[in-house]
């Protein structure tokens, strides 16, 4: 079965920019989805086909693709992007990476 | 506004059985895709089942194949998730959400819990 790798944490400071990487197999012909999910709540999602944002989701969040590897960024980094997220993709039925918890210090 | 009302969680015995149901309102119903996607509180998401707007086109993880079985009624703009031969690893919350490739809205969440 099809496997996406996620880096448990993240942390970075205020102001700066977050990198949350996603890796997988031949990941360059998938669509990739990214999601925000908060303690307690439902997930979000915030980056849908690679690099598009829903309505409502800022500017700020991006979404990117090289080699084997995905990549959500979110620049200017708020206190409250702090948050799990998880990267997905359909192969048949859907797969979601591990999460990454995001720290902002 | 769209909404996603999930019910029909529950604690459940080893072995037994359980259906939930998600109500949809705020978009056309009968063209979109569904899914059920599920977390063990404190772990990551595990998606569990999706359909097609039709409800001819099913899919299923290998962890639940032939013990769950999703189905839908568009006349009741409902989605279902009947659950048999339960496991204690089944236990988690069961999220309803709509399509099965980017999934842009979600409900809440209805808690299964399976134990003697």
């Amino acid at each position: 079965s099809y496997v996406l790798t996620q880096p448990p944490s993240v942390s970075v400071a205020p102001g700066e920019a977050a990198r949350i990487t996603c890796g997988g197999n031949n990941i360059g012909s998938k669509n990739i989805h990214w999601y925000k999910q908060r303690p307690g709540q439902a997930p979000v999602l915030v980056i849908s086909y690679n690099n598009g944002r829903p309505s409502g989701i800022p500017e700020r969040f991006s979404g990117s693709k090289s080699g084997n590897t995905a990549t959500l960024t979110i620049s200017r980094v708020e206190a409250g992007d702090e948050a799990d997220y998880y990267c997905q993709v359909w192969v048949s039925g859907g797969v979601f990476g591990g999460g990454t918890k995001l720290t902002v210090l | 506004e769209v909404q996603l009302l999930e019910s029909g969680g529950g604690l459940v015995q080893p072995g037994g059985s359980l259906r939930l149901s998600c109500v949809a309102s705020g978009f056309n119903f009968l063209t979109y895709a569904m899914s059920w996607v599920r977390q063990v509180p404190g772990e990551g998401l595990e998606w569990v089942s999706g359909l097609d707007g039709s409800g001819d086109v099913t899919h299923y993880a290998d962890s639940v194949k032939g013990r769950f079985t999703i189905s839908r009624d568009n006349s009741k703009n409902t989605v279902y998730l009947q659950m048999n031969s339960l496991r204690g690893d089944d236990t988690a919350v069961y999220f309803c959400a709509k399509e099965w490739s980017a999934m842009d809205e979600w409900g809440q969440g209805t808690l299964v819990t399976v134990s003697p």
